[in-house]
């Protein structure tokens, strides 16, 4: 069964840091995998996907790698903002309509 | 805009008061589901519908049911909540590998 695991659970960094967001699974046979934002009180909201063929995607100031073989993904967040302060999610993805299996998220809080 | 909305967005009721939450996406998305989020258990999966007539368990399917009689909407229905079903539900819409999330319904049963 899949598992997901996002480390750290919360971080706490000053505006202008660059950082890394970590992501592992458990099974590497995922169709894709997915990065999610999630503001309080908000739905969530889609950042990058990477299909398993696929090693990166890169949005703007965010970069996002996949491994399958060691069964990791990182976010990479260029030059933090404290508008960049949410909750971000990694799900994997089993198949082309499977399922999302998400980890327990990343709280980030960027400091002005 | 393409969206999914949900209705209510916030609702406190009694145990065993049947209530609906409704989920309409305007993408025409054949494939739709619903998730819970508890805190220290992250998302989890309810129900799913592949389309039109066609729904399935998920992960946590126990003391909800769906349908899905037209392909825009898929109502998520709870015949007895229960306190254990307080919960924030996101109904999601798919055409295949992109999913696009409600804005979440935020359900508190007495």
């Amino acid at each position: 069964k899949q598992e997901v695991t996002q480390i750290p659970a919360a971080l706490s960094v000053p505006e202008g840091e660059n950082l890394v967001l970590n992501c592992s699974f458990t099974d590497s046979a995922i169709y894709n995998l997915q990065w999610f934002r999630q503001d309080p009180g908000k739905g969530l909201t889609s950042l990058l996907l990477i299909q398993s063929s696929q090693r990166e995607q890169t949005s703007g100031r965010l970069n996002a790698s996949l491994d399958k073989s060691s069964g990791r993904s990182t976010l990479y967040i260029a030059a933090s903002q404290p508008g960049d302060s949410a909750t971000y999610l990694c799900a994997a993805q089993g198949g082309s309509q499977g399922n999302l299996i998400f980890g327990k998220g990343t709280k980030l809080s960027v400091k002005p | 805009e393409a969206q999914v909305t949900q209705n209510p967005r916030y609702l406190i009721t009694v145990t065993g008061k049947k209530l609906t939450v409704t989920c309409s996406q305007n993408m025409n998305h054949e494939y739709m589901s619903w998730y819970r989020q508890d805190p220290g258990l992250g998302l989890r999966q309810i129900y799913y519908s592949m389309n039109v007539e066609v729904t399935d368990k998920g992960d946590v399917p126990e003391g909800y049911k769906v349908s899905r009689k037209e392909k825009r909407n898929f109502p998520l229905i709870l015949e007895s909540p229960s306190p254990n079903q307080t919960s924030l539900y996101f109904c999601a819409s798919s055409s295949g590998v992109l999913k696009f999330f409600g804005p979440g319904t935020r359900l508190t049963v007495l």
